[in-house]
């Protein structure tokens, strides 16, 4: 959707080391979310964020953290990446509209 | 918490004809949008349609519709004139109309166009 990048798109990377994951949205959006994509499971909410400095734990939230320091920018990091965050990571955002969403177009992330 | 189930993990079709994607959702709300998602090998996320549960009428979005049964907590899509481009998994997902909460999602349905 036009508004929302992600970055990287795709990443490969060692089991332990740290990783960080960015999602830019230019639509003033308050609301941002980070979901990650896995084979029979859809999508899983992993953290949101309602507002600058303002975030919550989602579904799968264990081993993973959020920073939002702006209002465009919501940042999910890896600690200490493991095999079993290889995944596909979708940030998605929303305005006032509660049925209006947006989606980035997924991160790649694979953990050896 | 919510739940959203799609009981068919994969639905084949001939072109032109009509197939129906299944979703039931569990949930104590009264107010809440649900929506069904497609994506392609491509793995964008592409919004099919929409339905907010205060309103009874069925979403519809040219050959694209739902059937909204919110006393069976049943919100299935229906799909007229497939075309090949149709092919994709589909998503069916859940949010309340309050708060912050992100979209819960199903798991997905496969959808293959015969041609």
């Amino acid at each position: 959707d036009a508004g929302i990048t992600q970055s990287p798109r795709h990443k490969v990377t060692e089991t332990g080391t740290p990783v960080t994951l960015r999602c830019h949205q230019t639509e003033n959006h308050r609301y941002m979310y980070w979901y990650r994509q896995d084979p029979g499971h859809g999508l899983r909410l992993i953290h949101y964020s309602y507002g600058v400095k303002d975030t919550d734990k989602g579904e799968v939230s264990d081993g993973y953290s959020v920073s939002r320091s702006k209002t465009e920018d919501f940042l999910l990091t890896l600690e200490s990446a493991t095999s079993s965050q290889t995944s596909v990571y979708f940030c998605s955002s929303r305005g006032a509209d509660p049925g209006e969403l947006f989606f980035g177009e997924g991160s790649r992330l694979t953990v050896l | 918490a919510q739940t959203v189930t799609q009981s068919q993990p994969e639905m084949s079709v001939q072109e032109a004809e009509t197939v129906t994607l299944s979703c039931t959702y569990d949930t104590s709300e009264s107010d809440y949008y649900l929506f069904w998602y497609k994506q392609p090998p491509s793995r964008q996320m592409i919004l099919v349609i929409r339905q907010e549960a205060y309103k009874q009428q069925n979403a519809t979005e040219n050959r694209f519709s739902v059937n909204f049964q919110k006393a069976a907590k049943s919100f299935s899509l229906k799909i007229s004139d497939s075309q090949l481009g149709d092919a994709a998994m589909y998503f069916c997902a859940y949010r309340s109309a309050r708060g912050a909460d992100g979209l819960t999602f199903g798991k997905g349905t496969h959808l293959i166009i015969q041609p």
